[in-house]
């Protein structure tokens, strides 16, 4: 159980395009889902937090312009790269959690490389 | 502000050297430690969660820890397959918003 998946694994695009990222609990209803980035042989860093059927929450100094979260149900999120740089090149990691005081659980994380 | 502290930054074992990771923690209200392996290229993989001070889960050869200043992770006999590294975090009530701040972990590697 407690299985969240995240499509694509790898997306490689030009500069100015946008990305989507899904995110979705498979075996059970997440009411919090949360978005990372993960630099090479660095932690996790947060970039928002959204709950279900509400506006996500960004950690400051993340872009909501350029990071769209939506968390349309309570099994799927998804992070759109608006406008993509080569700055933005990185591994993006999703979580859900069911409960506030209860663990998150990862998705296998997308690779995302700006040309 | 929660903060967490992991130690050391890197550990090299030989296969079968027990040893132990640190994660020393701030945080208003403990409401939970979590324990994570992240494997090169992947997500973090959930281990553990401790509530309370002198709580303690074990796995395979894992066994997780918890006082209430720092967390151990205890690895009995390793092997090459443990190699990995190892995240803590803390949730705290401070707030209400329930989100766990990360440690920057432990780089196991085991070797043959």
């Amino acid at each position: 159980g407690a299985v969240v998946s995240q499509h694509p694994s790898r997306v490689i695009c030009k500069s100015g395009t946008s990305v989507k990222i899904e995110c979705r609990s498979l075996d059970f209803q997440a009411t919090t889902m949360f978005w990372y980035r993960q630099f090479p042989k660095q932690s996790l860093m947060l970039m928002a937090t959204s709950n279900e059927g509400s506006k996500a929450t960004y950690e400051q100094g993340v872009e909501k312009d350029k990071f769209l979260i939506n968390h349309a149900s309570l099994t799927l999120s998804t992070l759109t790269v608006t406008s993509a740089h080569p700055e933005d090149s990185s591994f993006y990691i999703c979580s859900a959690r069911v409960l506030a005081i209860r663990e998150q659980f990862f998705g296998p994380g997308t690779r995302l490389t700006v040309l | 502000e929660d903060q967490v502290t992991q130690s050391p930054e890197a550990l090299r074992l030989q296969e079968g050297e027990s040893s132990s990771l640190n994660c020393s923690y701030t945080v208003s209200g403990l409401r939970g430690l979590f324990w994570y392996r992240q494997d090169p290229g992947k997500g973090p993989e959930f281990l553990f969660t401790l509530y309370s001070a002198g709580e303690e889960k074990e796995k395979e050869r894992l066994k997780a820890t918890l006082t209430k200043k720092e967390s151990f992770l205890h690895i009995t006999a390793p092997k090459p397959e443990d190699s990995a590294t190892y995240l803590c975090a803390v949730q705290g009530s401070g707030g209400g918003s329930y989100i766990p701040t990360f440690g920057r972990g432990t780089s196991l590697i085991v070797h043959p």
